[in-house]
């Protein structure tokens, strides 16, 4: 199947700081994707679609000035969690669609978000 | 979304066939089945996906009944590696891509 990336898989950042989480897809264009957030023993939840060129679209009650969406190329999304606050600890994932065949939806293998 | 209906958990032997339960009696006419599953600590694999007709892949097979309001993931063999969590998952047919993930099944795979 089709391979998206993210980098880091792994990050710790200081409270208050900021840090972007990238997501690649290495063999298809992506003109639309998606960011998920995971907590453990919980499942995925949607944060915001991401569409290539435009504004991204958040679900209801995710902080649009706190989760920084941008995809400015069909290959390459990112979220950039802004003022890190311990409960932004989590496993946050993305996904891309790929045009063809059946417009599937590929993940990511996630990233690991520690804030101290 | 038009909302599915899973058990949580789910336990099989290696190399015994496996059937994965789903009901989604709300279903609409073009609204796709989805199944992707997840290790620990991994984003979600796409497994299978389909309209109407029963689909076979290399992972898996697609059951759907025939008045949609069900589906059975079929893993054939079941090994190690496919103990994970399965999700069940309907999108609409429409421009709107979005997968929404309920709680899915925990398979366990008992050597």
């Amino acid at each position: 199947g089709a391979v998206v990336s993210q980098h880091p898989s792994r990050v710790i950042c200081k409270s208050g700081t900021s840090v972007k989480i990238e997501c690649r897809s290495l063999d298809f264009q992506a003109t639309t994707m998606f960011w998920y957030r995971q907590f453990p023993k919980q499942s995925l939840m949607l944060m915001a679609t991401s569409n290539e060129g435009s504004k991204a679209t958040y679900e209801q009650g995710v902080e649009k000035d706190k989760f920084l969406i941008n995809h400015a190329s069909l290959t390459l999304s990112t979220l950039t969690v802004t003022s890190a606050h311990p409960e932004d600890s989590s496993f946050y994932i993305c996904s891309a669609r790929a045009g063809t065949p059946g417009n599937t939806i590929y993940f990511g293998e996630g990233s690991w978000l520690t804030v101290v | 979304d038009a909302k599915t209906t899973q058990p949580n958990s789910m336990e099989s032997n290696e190399e015994e066939p496996v059937h994965l339960p789903c009901n989604h009696s709300t279903i609409s006419g073009t609204d796709y089945i989805h199944w992707y599953r997840q290790l620990p600590s991994q984003g979600p694999e796409y497994v299978i996906h389909g309209l109407t007709s029963n689909v076979n892949n290399r992972m898996a097979s697609l059951a759907i009944a025939e008045d949609r309001k069900s589906s059975t993931l079929i893993l054939h063999r079941a090994t190690l590696r496919d103990a994970a969590v399965y999700y069940c998952i309907l999108r609409s047919g429409g421009s709107n891509y979005k997968l929404t993930f309920g709680k899915g099944t925990l398979l366990t795979v008992n050597p």
